[in-house]
C-alpha cells in the first residue's frame, strides 16, 4: 500500500533554534500534502496545505513564518519550525493526497518535537 | 460547514466484549467517510471508509456502515482484543472538494483489559 514517512520521529531541541521536519510520499506521487498538530489528547488540528510548486496555505491562527512549508516536488514536502519554544512541543503529522486524489489521505507516522 | 462528532472517551472494555464508537457527521452532499486509528506513540492508519451512503466499511473484524438518513458512521466490534487499544479517529473527506484535509473528529480512546 501507499506509504508516507516521516524524519525524524523524534527530535529534541533547544529554546531558540529551528527544527525541520521531512514528509515524503515513498510509492506515489502527491500533488497536496496536509500538515497537522496534534495536542496530547486530542484530535488533529490542520495547519496547512502545501501544493506542489506553490505556496502554502495556512489554517487561520497558524503562523506563516514560524511554521515554513516548503513542497518542492511530488514527493517531498518539509515542515520547519522556526525559533522554536517550549509551546511549539507537539506531535506533529504530514498526510500525503495521491495525485490520482482517490479521497484518501495517508499519514506518515508522526514526528513528536520537544523544546526545551 | 462540515463537522464530525465522536462519543466521547475513554471507553474501557474487557477482552472480548462489544464495541461501539459513535460518530455523526454534518456536511453537504454525500462526503466520504472514514475511521483512523492511531495506536500509542505512533501515526495514524486508515482502519475502514466508506464513500457511499449504505456502504458498510470493515477490516480486522471492525465495521462501519454509511448511514445517509442519520448522518452517522458508527464503529463496531463484536468481539475486541487488548491489541485493539488505541485512539479512533472518524473523519469526512467533502463532496466535491478535490484536493481537502480530512475533517476529524476529537478522537475517542479505547482502552481493553484482560
Amino acid at each position: 500500500g501507499a506509504v508516507v514517512s516521516q524524519h525524524p520521529s523524534r527530535v529534541i531541541c533547544k529554546s531558540g533554534t529551528s527544527v525541520k521536519i521531512e514528509c515524503r510520499s515513498l510509492d506515489f506521487q502527491a500533488t497536496t500534502m496536509f500538515w497537522y498538530r496534534q495536542f496530547p489528547k486530542q484530535s488533529l488540528m490542520l495547519m496547512a496545505t502545501s501544493n506542489e510548486g506553490s505556496k502554502a496555505t495556512y489554517e487561520q491562527g497558524v503562523e506563516k513564518d514560524k511554521f515554513l512549508i516548503n513542497h518542492a516536488s511530488l514527493t517531498l514536502s518539509t515542515l520547519t519550525v522556526t525559533s522554536a519554544h517550549p509551546e511549539d512541543s507537539s506531535f506533529y503529522i504530514c498526510s500525503a493526497r495521491n495525485a490520482l486524489n482517490t479521497g484518501e489521505l495517508f499519514f506518515g507516522e508522526g514526528s513528536r518535537l520537544t523544546v526545551l | 460547514g462540515n463537522s464530525v462528532t465522536q462519543m466521547e472517551g475513554p471507553v474501557t472494555l474487557s477482552e472480548e466484549a462489544f464495541l461501539t464508537i459513535n460518530c455523526t457527521y454534518t456536511a453537504t452532499g454525500y462526503p466520504s467517510l472514514f475511521w483512523y486509528v492511531q495506536y500509542p506513540g505512533e501515526g495514524l492508519q486508515l482502519l475502514l471508509k466508506a464513500t457511499k451512503a449504505d456502504d458498510k466499511g470493515s477490516n480486522k473484524g471492525f465495521e462501519a456502515t454509511y448511514r445517509k438518513e442519520t448522518t452517522s458512521f458508527h464503529l463496531e466490534k463484536g468481539s475486541v482484543q487488548v491489541s485493539d487499544s488505541a485512539v479512533y479517529f472518524c473523519a469526512l473527506s467533502p463532496a466535491n472538494q478535490a484536493g481537502t484535509a480530512l475533517i476529524f473528529g476529537k478522537g475517542t480512546t479505547l482502552s481493553v483489559s484482560s
